[in-house]
């Protein structure tokens, strides 16, 4: 079936270097987008979502890209930092039409080397 | 306002028991929605309850079922345990509209299943 896919299992970045990590979808109907920080214990951490309609949304030092063209998410975060470290998913849902959940990528594993 | 509680942390039970899971959800919020988490993957949807009824389902077998109580706690009961069914559960609260879909999800932090 179709499924939410990550290119990278594991992503290595120096402190104060911006990180981007990409996100793969493959169901064209999907038309809400969520980016998760999940750390050690923890549960999923809201980062930042987009919706269809947009190609570009900005948070704090995070930027969430979306190329439907390509069915392809981005997550940038800019002057990555220690606390950053963590493993990143990212999320589709489709909206409308009932709760069929959110579809979860495997996650990519941020490392921040000092 | 709190967020969404989880319990217990850790559980380990043999195959062939049955659990149950509990969660609070976030203040202000509606729908309840679980997730099973393996480990080294992304969750993966369970089901999600709106006004105690479940009104979204993944591809879950029927052992798996859950509650929505009044105040908007929910609990995960999984019946003849196998071992497969190690993981992390993660309970998500939310404000969905009519029962559709949320625009804001607040993950709790799990709990920690084993089935030996």
């Amino acid at each position: 079936g179709e499924s939410v896919g990550l290119h990278l299992p594991t992503l290595s970045v120096q402190e104060g270097d911006n990180s981007i990590i990409n996100c793969a979808y493959s169901n064209s109907a999907s038309d809400y987008f969520i980016w998760y920080k999940q750390e050690s214990g923890k549960g999923p951490q809201f980062i930042i979502d987009i919706r269809s309609n947009m190609d570009k949304r900005q948070g704090q030092r995070v930027t969430v890209l979306l190329n439907k063209t390509v069915k392809h998410l981005s997550l940038q975060i800019a002057a990555t930092q220690p606390g950053d470290s963590a493993v990143y998913f990212c999320a589709e849902a489709i909206s409308g039409g009932g709760a069929d959940g959110l579809t979860f990528g495997k996650g990519t594993h941020l490392i921040i080397q000092p | 306002e709190t967020g969404v509680t989880q319990s217990p942390t850790h559980l380990i039970k043999t195959r062939g028991q049955q659990v149950t899971l509990r969660c609070s959800s976030q203040s202000g919020h509606n729908t309840v929605s679980w997730y099973q988490q393996a480990l080294g993957q992304g969750p993966q949807f369970i089901f999600q309850y709106y006004r105690e009824e479940e009104n979204g389902r993944g591809n879950f077998p029927p052992r798996f079922s859950g509650l929505q109580f009044p105040n908007y706690s929910s609990e995960l009961n999984v019946n003849a345990l196998e071992l497969d069914d190690s993981a992390l559960y993660l309970c998500a609260s939310s404000l969905a509209p009519l029962g559709g879909l949320s625009y804001g999800y607040t993950f709790g932090s799990g709990t920690r299943l084993t089935v030996v």
